[in-house]
């Protein structure tokens, strides 16, 4: 069975700095990737996916996932965040063929001062 | 994108008495839905795979009769808790698969999730 782990679990930033959330999964076949976003008080979002290409991924609100299949990484980035960027991010790996029920990091929570 | 509308959003309840969470999706058919908990600072724990029209798909360790599924329309998912006990207290979180997408390409749209609080 896959695993996925996001090594952050909590990160505070200041407005304008740069982000970068790490995700690593385990799993030897092909897999499709997510990156899923949870504001206060609001459902689970779909920020940005991969299933095949380039592996730079872009997504919404400037976010963008590179999948590094060497190292079983898919880390999302972005160059300067928002005080409306503090949420709840979780990564999700579904392996390819399978049963399109992905598996989830346990998140990491972002908090943006402004 | 396509939404998926969960209610209540919290709900309080005594303990014994049992709880329905509705879980639609609002403009597409979801032939498939699927139930998640998440516990406080914890990722998501996927409970059970609800698939219309045949009996729900539960994962180990999670008691079907005592998280009834049924998914008896392809807009509509329900789970209700029955007996609710505070250890039941908890954040529910509905998801619906959307397989009508170019590619054939997955994707599950999540409801905004319902708190349980058992008293």
């Amino acid at each position: 069975a896959q695993s996925v782990s996001q090594h952050n679990h909590h990160v505070i930033l200041s407005e304008a700095a740069s982000l970068e959330l790490g995700c690593n999964y385990s799993y030897g076949g092909t897999v499709n990737l997510f990156w899923y976003v949870q504001y206060p008080g609001q459902h689970l979002q779909l920020l940005l996916k991969y299933f095949s290409g380039d592996p730079l991924v872009k997504g919404i609100k400037g976010f963008e996932a590179e999948f590094i299949k060497s190292k079983f990484s898919f880390n999302l980035r972005k160059p300067s965040v928002q005080w409306s960027d503090t949420a709840e991010y979780f990564c999700a790996v579904n392996p390819e063929g399978g049963s399109y029920i992905p598996t989830f990091g346990r998140g990491t929570s972002l908090i943006v001062h402004p | 994108g396509a939404v998926v509308s969960q209610h209540p959003s919290w709900v309080i309840c005594k303990s014994g008495t049992s709880v329905k969470i509705e879980c639609r999706s609002l403009d597409f058919q979801a032939t498939t839905m699927f139930w998640y908990r998440q516990f406080p600072k914890q990722s998501l724990m996927l409970m059970a795979t609800s698939n219309e029209g045949s009996k729900a798909t539960y994962e180990q360790g999670v008691e079907k009769d005592k998280f009834l599924i049924n998914h008896a329309s392809l807009t509509l998912s329900t789970l209700t808790v029955t007996s609710a006990h505070p250890e039941d207290s908890s954040f529910y979180i509905c998801s619906a698969r959307d397989p009508g997408l170019a590619g054939g390409v997955d994707i599950q749209y999540f409801g905004a999730g319902t708190r349980l609080s058992v008293l």
